[in-house]
């Protein structure tokens, strides 16, 4: 089992460019969260897909974007980067059991620099 | 609005000791705890949890202990080894959509060092 997939690992962009991350979830998994740790902080919900619907998003604007396909894998897209969005991107996989406790499992993660 | 919060961002101990992490929250109405593991280049993998029915959950060398009405809870590793060197993340789930699916809170984590 390859676990969580996240790629490119690391990623250099400019001012104002759009960046796509692209996760591939633990087999069996259904959901995908996405999430954006900043230096020196816990990692912040971005937004979690299922049923290739996004089922809620968390404080980020609507330059984050995302999509996800039928066999369950995940891109996360951002637009017009800003230097504020130089971060790790990390993507979570759940299997949806109706269960509040459910664990999620995370990839390494693509670190984002923007310059 | 910090909901899940770890004071220490650091935290040195040397081989065999006890290393304590610690974590505060607000949110009365969680109900549920974990504690992530860290390396640098990795994603953060799950370590231990403790539900809000019991005080105390224990896993091999890793003991998670819970005061509800203090609304904090620690990490206990005994004895501490140089592997253990990682940060370590606190985090909540939350529900979403209705109740269905979570998302996790996380604190800001603190980075353990054991020394040899």
């Amino acid at each position: 089992d390859a676990g969580v997939t996240q790629s490119p690992t690391h990623l250099i962009k400019t001012r104002g460019q759009q960046v796509t991350l692209r996760c591939s979830p633990k087999s069996g998994h259904d959901t995908v969260s996405w999430y954006q740790q900043a230096l020196g902080q816990g990692p912040q919900f971005i937004f979690q897909y299922y049923e290739e619907e996004e089922r809620q998003r968390g404080n980020f604007p609507d330059r984050f974007s995302g999509h996800q396909f039928p066999n369950y894998s995940s891109e996360l897209n951002v637009n017009a980067l800003l230097l504020g969005d130089s971060a790790l991107y990390l993507c979570a996989s759940s299997l949806d059991l109706g269960s509040l406790n459910t664990e999620a499992f995370f990839g390494q993660g693509t670190r984002l620099t923007v310059v | 609005d910090q909901q899940v919060k770890q004071n220490s961002p650091s935290l040195s101990v040397q081989e065999g000791r006890i290393s304590i992490l610690n974590c505060d929250y607000t949110n009365s109405m969680f109900d549920y705890f974990l504690w992530y593991k860290k390396y640098p280049a990795e994603g953060p993998t799950f370590l231990i949890s403790i539900s809000s029915i019991k005080d105390k959950n224990e896993d091999g060398r890793f003991t998670v202990f819970l005061n509800k009405s203090a609304k904090h809870l620690s990490l206990h590793i005994v004895p501490s080894q140089p592997g253990d060197s990682a940060v370590y993340f606190c985090a909540a789930p939350t529900p979403l959509y209705g109740g269905a699916t979570n998302k996790l809170i996380f604190g800001t984590g603190t980075l353990l060092a054991v020394q040899p």
